[in-house]
């Protein structure tokens, strides 16, 4: 069964940092592009940060950028999102996805984890 | 930014047809992918490229795309269609993808 699995989430105070993770399975990790999409509470959807299959372009929302870093291990079938310098407004449930159109991307998102919720709370 | 722009709401009698629209600037020019996300749920894919299906996703399900607006067809409406819908596309420019601000179908 192709699965995508975050961990990492909590409650963090503005300022800090957390990194979360995702893992896969049921599927070649390395022949995949991944993407990290996050969700407010009440809010839509809001697309993060994606990786290829080997780290070659790696792209962020305006509102993450320099602030967020995606990274993957292939030989661990693991993605992360290390997030520094965390505000209020990154409060949201934070979900993995693979881009179906494989290495490169450019594809929907086909497969989702459950999601990781983070809180920044002082 | 490529910005999406989607219906806060739409109603629908069971057994009718629901279209959702998400306008965008010449997005006849792009793919786009249709997302269905219920309460504490995952997401899921039900049309992408335009008009494919997934697999599992019902025929009731269809979609189109051109000039400035795609349309996501749900006929036959059935109460579990009930979910926030979101179009979301690949802007190649800035590589960043882009979500529509999401639509709540509601059965009445």
């Amino acid at each position: 069964q192709e699965q995508l699995v975050e961990s990492g989430g909590g409650v963090v105070q503005p300022g800090r940092s957390l990194r979360l993770s995702c893992g896969a399975s049921g599927f070649t990790f390395s022949n995949f592009a991944i993407h990290w999409v996050r969700q407010a509470p009440g809010k839509g959807l809001e697309w993060v940060a994606f990786t290829p299959y080997d780290e070659s372009d790696k792209y962020y929302a305006d509102s993450v950028k320099g602030r967020f870093t995606i990274s993957r291990d292939n030989a661990e079938n693991t993605v992360y999102l290390q997030m520094k310098s965390l505000r209020v407004e990154d409060t949201a449930v934070y979900y993995c996805a693979r881009d179906g159109r494989g290495n490169h991307g450019g594809g929907a998102f086909d497969i989702w984890g459950q999601g990781t919720m983070v809180t920044v709370s002082s | 930014s490529y910005v999406l722009t989607q219906p806060p709401s739409v109603s629908v009698a069971p057994g009718k047809t629901a279209r959702i629209t998400c306008g965008g600037d010449n997005i006849g020019s792009k793919s786009v992918h249709w997302y269905q996300d219920k309460p504490g749920q995952a997401p899921v894919v039900v049309i992408y490229y335009d008009t494919a299906r997934p697999s599992g996703i019902p025929e009731r399900f269809s979609g189109s795309n051109s000039g400035n607006t795609a349309t996501l067809t749900i006929s036959r409406v059935e109460a579990g269609d009930e979910a926030d819908y979101y179009c979301q596309v690949w802007e190649s420019r800035s590589g960043q993808r882009v979500f529509g601000g999401g639509t709540k179908l509601t059965v009445l």
